[in-house]
């Protein structure tokens, strides 16, 4: 059974669109996060909550607004969509162990802006 | 912003060779983490290693961590070509923070 599971894995729209991509996991943790990777590589961390409340929100657009039904999803929603929002948007659930918390990551939803 | 940075950010070596991979990073941390990326998937954790820990081991890895230089290097040990990959180095500040990683590639 897959542990961290997004939807869709692939996206094309034409900009200025609204989309959702969808995450749940299964592992029971209550931290969950969703990640940037541009074209380069780089990962780089949007939103953090944990138990559903929002704990790292780093300088991400407005246009970006997660939502945390329960604890086992997050939902990421994108407003007025952007050629640079085109990237790897990469889902990931940890649980905060004595010694640090490891993450568990999604496969991935492929966004591209047209 | 921007904790690990990876370097080489790539790398090309034959099957059995060994594989060395650094990561800096700028602040400090109370852990550093290794993640591997298959093209196309998601991140999978490697290994962990805390600030107080000089080396750890695991399998054909073997990390070290010298907090006194805010360094790490990943060694892989008799590479395979299926571990071709993409190699990231995270650190705990402020939430998981990523460099862009060193892309591996072991040729058969």
């Amino acid at each position: 059974d897959t542990a961290v599971s997004q939807t869709p894995k692939y996206l094309v729209t034409q900009m200025g669109n609204d989309k959702s991509i969808k995450c749940e996991q299964n592992l029971g943790h209550d931290t969950m996060y969703w990640y940037k990777q541009d074209s380069k590589k780089f990962l780089k961390i949007m939103f953090s909550y944990n138990n559903k409340e929002l704990i790292i929100n780093e300088t991400v657009p407005n246009r970006f607004s997660p939502k945390s039904p329960d604890k086992a999803h997050l939902n990421l929603h994108i407003n007025s969509l952007e050629l640079g929002d085109s990237a790897v948007y990469f889902c990931a659930s940890s649980t905060v162990l004595a010694e640090g918390e490891t993450q568990y990551f999604g496969p991935g939803t492929r966004l591209l802006v047209l | 912003s921007q904790q690990g940075e990876e370097d080489p950010q790539a790398l090309s070596i034959q099957e059995g060779e060994n594989a060395t991979m650094n990561c800096s990073y700028k602040t400090s941390i109370n852990n550093l983490q290794w993640y591997r990326q298959n093209s196309g998937r998601g991140l999978v954790h490697l290994i962990l290693i805390r600030s107080n820990e000089r080396e750890k081991h695991s399998g054909r890895l073997r990390v070290t961590l010298d907090t006194s230089k805010k360094s790490s290097s990943l060694l892989i040990t008799a590479s395979r070509a299926a571990d071709t990959a993409s190699y990231f180095c995270a650190t705990d500040v402020g939430g998981m923070r990523f460099g862009a990683g060193t892309r591996l590639t072991v040729k058969p």
